[in-house]
């Protein structure tokens, strides 16, 4: 069965401190993958999409960057973080083979910069 | 382009119905819907392709109306563990190389 993972689960970082979230899925090969973030009671924001490795889809203007050095590894980082970079962070993937398709998301990593 | 989804939050019964309303200014292949339990991931609910065709998922169904561009999600007889933030998603483009945007989400509060 398919899994993802996510770590840390919690970050606490300094304002201008770098940011490195990573993101793995087991048991599925060349998935698509997704970075969201939501901010406190707001909607879901996609970040960035990645449909293979090196190939990544950037959704908004930001501090923040995404890698895919792996089929299965996906990283979000960032290298000064902002006040409103604080937030949920969800990674997610999908087969994406007619469509996008069924997303299955991760834990999270919950950020909070100060 | 974000859908719009009404209303923002709703609170219920147990027993009593709810309608979850979805719409986009784009032409959509698909439509997604999530729910989301606090300090929790999303949860895959279903997808409405186009076609207007109708699903369910025990008392939870949904329909696509892809002249409009709407869509809505129908919870029935509602239980404490429909709580949560409902959101759509929206697919323009049949390919695996497109995206789903997500609408604000719905917060859907059910009270005994």
């Amino acid at each position: 069965s398919q899994t993802i993972h996510q770590w840390p689960a919690t970050l606490v970082q300094p304002v201008g401190s770098p940011l490195s979230l990573e993101c793995t899925v087991e048991g599925t090969s060349n998935p698509n993958l997704y970075w969201y973030r939501q901010a406190a009671g707001r909607g879901l924001q996609l970040l960035f999409y990645s449909v293979g490795i090196g190939q990544i889809s950037s959704e908004v203007p930001q501090n923040l960057s995404a890698s895919r050095p792996q089929d299965r590894q996906f990283i979000l980082s960032s290298k000064k973080l902002l006040l409103s970079d604080s937030g949920f962070y969800l990674c997610a993937w999908s087969m994406g083979l007619a469509g996008v398709g069924e997303q299955f998301f991760g834990p999270g990593t919950r950020l909070t910069v100060l | 382009q974000q859908p719009v989804q009404s209303p923002q939050a709703v609170i219920l019964r147990e027993g009593e119905d709810a309608v979850i309303n979805c719409s986009s200014s784009k032409a959509l292949y698909s439509v997604h819907w999530y729910r989301q339990k606090h300090g929790e991931a999303p949860v895959f609910l279903m997808i409405l392709l186009k076609g207007g065709e109708q699903k369910g998922h025990e008392k939870i169904s949904a329909s696509f109306n892809e002249k409009k561009q709407q869509s809505s999600l129908y919870l029935t007889a509602s239980q404490l563990s429909y709580s949560g933030t409902y959101f759509c998603g929206t697919e323009l483009r049949k390919t695996s190389y497109d995206k789903v945007i997500f609408g604000p989400g719905t917060s859907l509060s059910v009270i005994p």
